[in-house]
């Protein structure tokens, strides 16, 4: 079965609002872990990565957090805005970053709803 | 604009009939990949392809073929479609280099057994 998945399916916010995606993995080999934003009728969209010997990465309103020990990883976004209205999926990398290419395993997703 | 091109974007396929998804890729990632996404079941991997040449199989490749003759094309078959076949089909590729943009998906190719 999947070796990641996710605690919440669904989460709605208010606009400005910061939101939460949490994820939870249970590979511990894996050492890259990439969030993935999906809109409506389109592909998954790389949003942040974060390698296991990180604890924490941010991006543009967007933060990472990862925690090995309890084997959970977790998107904050900033300031919630409509257009964050998307499904948000975790995948983890089984293979080292830089070397050989290795395949992405994907949680079930969350859907993030962020209401005016 | 560079990327992955995905076609047909939707089909409706009788039972029993063959069908090719196509995916091309103008970014000369070396590893390409297909991917079905099912509600609740998130994508998973059907087969994928480090490099011209080789192809692998993923976590779910019953009923599917692929080559990869070259760089830039990683066609996906269905030799025979069945209804449980029906799901939204994602091509994706990766730079062999790390980059840390991961994978870059195609938009999708929606397909219905019927």
């Amino acid at each position: 079965g999947e070796s990641v998945g996710l605690h919440l399916p669904t989460l709605s916010v208010q606009e400005g609002d910061n939101s939460i995606i949490n994820c939870a993995y249970s590979n511990s080999a894996s050492d890259y872990f990439i969030w993935y934003k999906q809109e409506s009728g389109k592909g998954p969209q790389f949003i942040i990565d974060i390698r296991s010997n990180m604890d924490k990465r941010q991006g543009q309103r967007v933060t990472v957090l990862l925690n090995k020990t309890v084997k959970h990883l977790s998107l904050q976004i900033a300031a919630t805005q409509p257009g964050d209205s998307a499904v948000y999926f975790c995948a983890e990398n089984k293979v080292p970053y830089g070397g050989s290419q290795g395949n992405l395993i994907f949680g079930k997703g969350t859907k993030l709803s962020v209401k005016p | 604009t560079a990327g992955i091109t995905q076609a047909p974007t939707s089909q409706i396929l009788a039972a029993g009939r063959s069908m090719t998804l196509r995916c091309t890729q103008d970014m000369r990632h070396n590893a390409m990949y297909w991917y079905r996404q099912d509600l609740g079941l998130g994508l998973r991997l059907i087969h994928y392809s480090n490099t011209a040449g080789t192809t692998g199989k993923g976590e779910v490749p019953d009923g599917y073929s692929v080559s990869r003759a070259n760089t830039d094309d990683f066609p996906l078959t269905l030799a025979s479609a069945v209804p449980s076949q029906t799901s939204v089909y994602f091509c994706a590729s990766s730079d062999s280099k790390g980059r840390v943009e991961g994978y870059t998906f195609g938009s999708g190719t929606r397909l219905t057994v019927v």
